[in-house]
């Protein structure tokens, strides 16, 4: 089972920074969390990854609570082309370092 | 450029036929994957190898067989034993799984979209 739980859908205006939350209060120690986005019939692509400090790239920032019970990938300016499904998932140790996709938020982005 | 192909991008099937769906990547990974993914829902993982002539079942591997004879090209064969076949069947790859050396990325296909008639 996922061991995450995020929102059915979002909805942001573009040009407006988006907050995607994730809930994962059972996340152990070693466990990386990871989001990923696919946009309609794409393959899923890779968009951050942490583990105890917030990260930033180009594409996004994740800001993971001090428990870790909790994360934030944000987008600091959305446009368009970012309307996609977000998953956010754990590295699961206890099964053999695999993902578990839960069925993730989607973002709509209003012109 | 270096990624993962996959081939055909729509497949029809009629009921009882096995079809073999194609991952290849040329960006010298160890670890494939197959996923299959059923409409509104998330990935589920049908098989993965960790390296040439290894893999593993996944969570759903019940009515498909897959092989790992080169390092670059991972099929997939859905078998008439699959119940419920039509879905969309996405490869990918990572660095490896060691835990202790890489943070598990992956690299995904375009995606295989199969439907039995």
């Amino acid at each position: 089972d996922a061991k995450t739980t995020q929102p059915n859908s979002m909805e942001s205006n573009e040009e407006e920074p988006v907050h995607l939350p994730c809930n994962h209060s059972t996340i152990s120690g070693t466990d990386y969390i990871h989001w990923y986005r696919q946009l309609p019939s794409q393959g899923p692509e890779y968009v951050i990854h942490g583990l105890t400090s917030n990260v930033n790239n180009r594409m996004a920032s994740l800001a993971i609570a001090e428990d870790r019970k909790s994360s934030t990938l944000i987008l600091h300016r959305a446009t368009l082309r970012d309307a996609a499904v977000y998953y956010c998932i754990l590295r699961d140790m206890d099964s053999n370092y695999q993902l578990i996709w839960g069925a993730g938020t989607k973002l709509i982005i209003k012109p | 450029d270096g990624g993962i192909t996959q081939s055909p991008k729509y497949l029809f099937r009629k009921e009882g036929q096995n079809v073999t769906l194609s991952c290849e990547q040329n960006l010298n990974h160890d670890a494939m994957y197959w996923y299959r993914q059923d409409p509104g829902q998330g990935l589920r993982l049908i098989y993965y190898s960790q390296i040439v002539n290894d893999f593993q079942k996944g969570d759903i591997a019940e009515g498909y067989s897959v092989s790992r004879e080169k390092k670059e090209s991972f099929p997939l064969t859905v078998t008439s034993a699959q119940k419920n076949p039509t879905a969309f069947y996405l490869c990918a790859s990572s660095i490896n799984m060691a835990w202790e050396t890489n943070t598990g990325e992956l690299f995904f296909g375009e995606g295989s979209r199969l439907t039995v008639l």
